[in-house]
């Protein structure tokens, strides 16, 4: 198995352009979750999804930021317009349907919005 | 919300060295999970607890599950060069109906 995979690993962008970062999580999850990690505020949960259904939106910072799951195997996390504080980190992971069960993560697309 | 508070933020030692570091909470937790972020990398599950009181070793790793259910402890004996990296507690918020994880602690090892 491949893992989660996500795209691009890095992304570099100018202030008001908008950011589309993708996210392919393991064949037969439940859960897929976006995180961001930047020094400051450590590891924050945007959203999950779980059978492709949002579930928990409250920690996605503003309505810049908007996250979808079109089919089980494929989700995208927008930002529109980027700021340069939306800079960090952004981890998409998935897990099996248990809240407790070990969740798998990608290996992050590191943003730098100028 | 229920909050996990780790501590040390950072550590430097000596390779060999062992290491200790946990995780506390103010509210109860009913599992407690130790990941590992190794640079560049997302976090990766070492250990799980799901029992008060519980120790489990994984190799060098060795947890603990809390009496009180409000800590958890998380040791590393002989450190090794490959130990470096961002060490997270994290437990499921069942108010939430999430997973939270704490700020984490740094590891670093010194030539």
């Amino acid at each position: 198995d491949a893992g989660v995979i996500q795209s691009p690993r890095h992304e570099v962008t100018e202030m008001g352009q908008e950011v589309t970062l993708r996210c392919k999580p393991i064949s037969g999850h439940d859960y897929l979750f976006w995180y961001r990690q930047t020094m400051m505020r450590g590891l924050e949960l945007l959203i999950y999804f779980n059978n492709n259904v949002p579930i928990d939106d409250s920690g996605m910072p503003e309505d810049r930021f908007s996250a979808k799951m079109p089919n089980a195997s494929f989700s995208t996390l927008k930002i529109q317009p980027s700021e340069p504080r939306d800079s960090a980190v952004y981890f998409c992971a998935s897990s099996l349907p248990a809240i407790s069960d070990e969740q798998f993560f990608g290996p992050g697309t590191r943003l730098t919005v100028l | 919300g229920q909050q996990l508070n780790q501590s040390p933020q950072s550590m430097f030692i000596q390779e060999g060295e062992d290491v200790s570091m946990n995780c506390t909470s103010s509210s109860i937790f009913n599992t407690w999970l130790w990941y590992k972020q190794d640079p560049g990398e997302g976090p990766v599950l070492l250990i799980a607890l799901y029992k008060a009181g519980e120790l489990t070793s994984n190799g060098r790793l060795t947890a603990q599950f809390g009496i009180t259910r409000k800590d958890s402890f998380l040791n590393i004996s002989a450190s090794i060069p490959s130990d470096v990296g961002i060490y997270f507690c994290a437990g499921p918020d069942f108010r939430d109906d999430k997973i939270i994880f704490g700020k984490g602690t740094r590891l670093h090892i010194l030539p």
